[in-house]
């Protein structure tokens, strides 16, 4: 089994749809972070949390929002999905001074 | 602001030649810096670090090499295969920060 697991794996939704993207870890690691991948632009950090009390935006929060359910799991949410928000979602955790992350498989989200 | 570059090109190469990737960075001081691999529809998977005060790290046919004064990063693959074809992405670690910030990426397709 992966040890971060995203699900949905695929989705489609219409625009004004309010989505979830959930995450879950089995590494014990405290921090968790979600990115969004467009082409051409690289991973970009949407939100992140180093435990479950402490969530901070990231470079492109805007549209997005968070919960850290425990501290396994770390959902995305958008409340209102919009057609510029489709993309390649990833989740990652990491742990110790050397901050290396560990990806799940992605989410790859349409909005149409 | 912070930017970090890498080969824009895809890069194609023949088996058993080495692979140079390029990760060019301005406005940071990094900690270190880490290279992932990510293969289509999948989460990017981390292959090696290097610490700001490391001139050069080894990892099987893998090579990385970090210079601060230049703000750049090589990455090398040495006899490379058909299945070293993937995209590579060069990710920085302000210090402190716990946060990594990507590069867009290189995609390198070895022909055998």
């Amino acid at each position: 089994d992966a040890d971060v697991t995203q699900t949905p794996r695929n989705r489609i939704t219409k625009t004004g749809k309010r989505i979830m993207l959930e995450c879950s870890q089995t590494k014990g690691h405290d921090r968790m972070y979600w990115y969004r991948q467009d082409p051409g632009l690289g991973l970009r950090l949407i939100y992140y949390s180093f435990d479950v009390k402490d969530i901070n935006k990231g470079e492109i929060s805007d549209g997005y929002s968070v919960s850290r359910q425990a501290q396994a799991k770390f959902s995305l949410s958008l409340e209102s999905a919009i057609p510029n928000q489709t993309a390649l979602y990833f989740c990652a955790t990491s742990e110790g001074g050397q901050n290396i992350q560990y990806f799940g498989a992605g989410t790859r989200l349409s909005v149409l | 602001s912070q930017k970090i570059e890498q080969n824009s090109e895809a890069l194609n190469i023949q088996e058993g030649k080495t692979a140079t990737l390029t990760c060019n960075y301005t406005n940071y001081s990094p900690a270190y810096l880490q290279w992932y691999r990510q293969d289509p529809g999948r989460g990017p998977v981390f292959l090696l670090l290097i610490r700001e005060n490391e001139k050069e790290k080894r990892k099987e046919r893998l090579k990385v090499t970090f210079d601060t004064t230049l703000k750049q990063s090589l990455f090398h693959i040495t006899a490379s295969q058909p299945a070293d074809s993937a995209t590579y992405l060069c990710a920085l670690d302000l210090i402190g920060d716990y946060k990594l910030s990507f590069g867009a990426g290189t995609t390198v397709t070895v022909r055998a």
